[in-house]
């Protein structure tokens, strides 16, 4: 089955500063890769989705990349805000969802 | 707008008795998802229903978890014996299909064995 590995797995940043945080995946099958936000106590909302036919994606300051040949893709957060702080979640589907094991990102005021 | 409905929010159970938790997925949702995310980790997939059929059920400890989704609408997961162990929250997921789209998570259910 697929195996998702997230990183970093902590991550501080000044307030207006940029964010990035990657994952890799093993099933090549895999053609759908979204990122999900999660805040305390509540479930995980998707934030932005790819699929293998794109290689980038961009809504306002979040911007998704998919590197097919190397398996990997990222998230990037730009001129971060003290309302970014949560947990981030990427995760693959070839049919069944696996998601890594998130990235606690903590942006300072 | 539409969401995934799960209750209960909490649930303390002793050790060896049984638990249930109940989703009702967005309307029209055929797929499914149960996860158990224990605190600090990702979320891990316990079972995948597409309608009422089990289409992957490969990481769920059938010894002492069941999940049903008898009409292929709302889902029911059960957990007996509880064990200390099982202290996760238990989140339900709904999508339109098995791939490619995004699933809508619920608040889920924390679960506490003591």
């Amino acid at each position: 089955g697929e195996n998702v590995e997230q990183h970093p797995s902590t991550l501080s940043v000044q307030e207006g500063d940029s964010a990035v945080i990657k994952c890799t995946y093993s099933d090549s099958a895999s053609n759908y890769f979204p990122w999900y936000k999660q805040e305390l106590g509540k479930g995980p909302q998707l934030i932005i989705d790819i699929r293998s036919n794109v290689g980038e994606k961009k809504d306002q300051r979040i911007a998704v990349t998919l590197n097919k040949t190397a398996k990997h893709f990222s998230l990037h957060i730009t001129e971060t805000q003290p309302e970014d702080s949560a947990v981030y979640f990427c995760a693959a589907s070839p049919g069944d969802m696996r998601f890594g094991a998130g990235t606690r990102l903590t942006v300072k005021p | 707008e539409a969401e995934v409905a799960q209750s209960p929010r909490y649930k303390i159970t002793e050790k060896s008795q049984a638990v249930a938790f109940w989703c009702d997925p967005i309307s029209g949702h055929a797929t499914l998802y149960w996860y158990r995310q224990i605190l600090g980790q990702g979320p891990e997939l316990l079972v995948q229903f597409q309608d009422e059929s089990v289409v992957d059920d490969s990481q769920l400890p059938k010894d002492r978890f069941s999940a049903e989704r008898l009409k292929g609408v709302d889902s029911t997961l059960k957990i007996q014996p509880a064990e200390l162990g099982d202290s996760a929250m238990y989140l339900c997921a709904s999508s339109t299909s098995d791939s490619n789209t995004e699933a809508f998570f619920g608040q889920g259910t924390r679960l506490t064995v003591v």
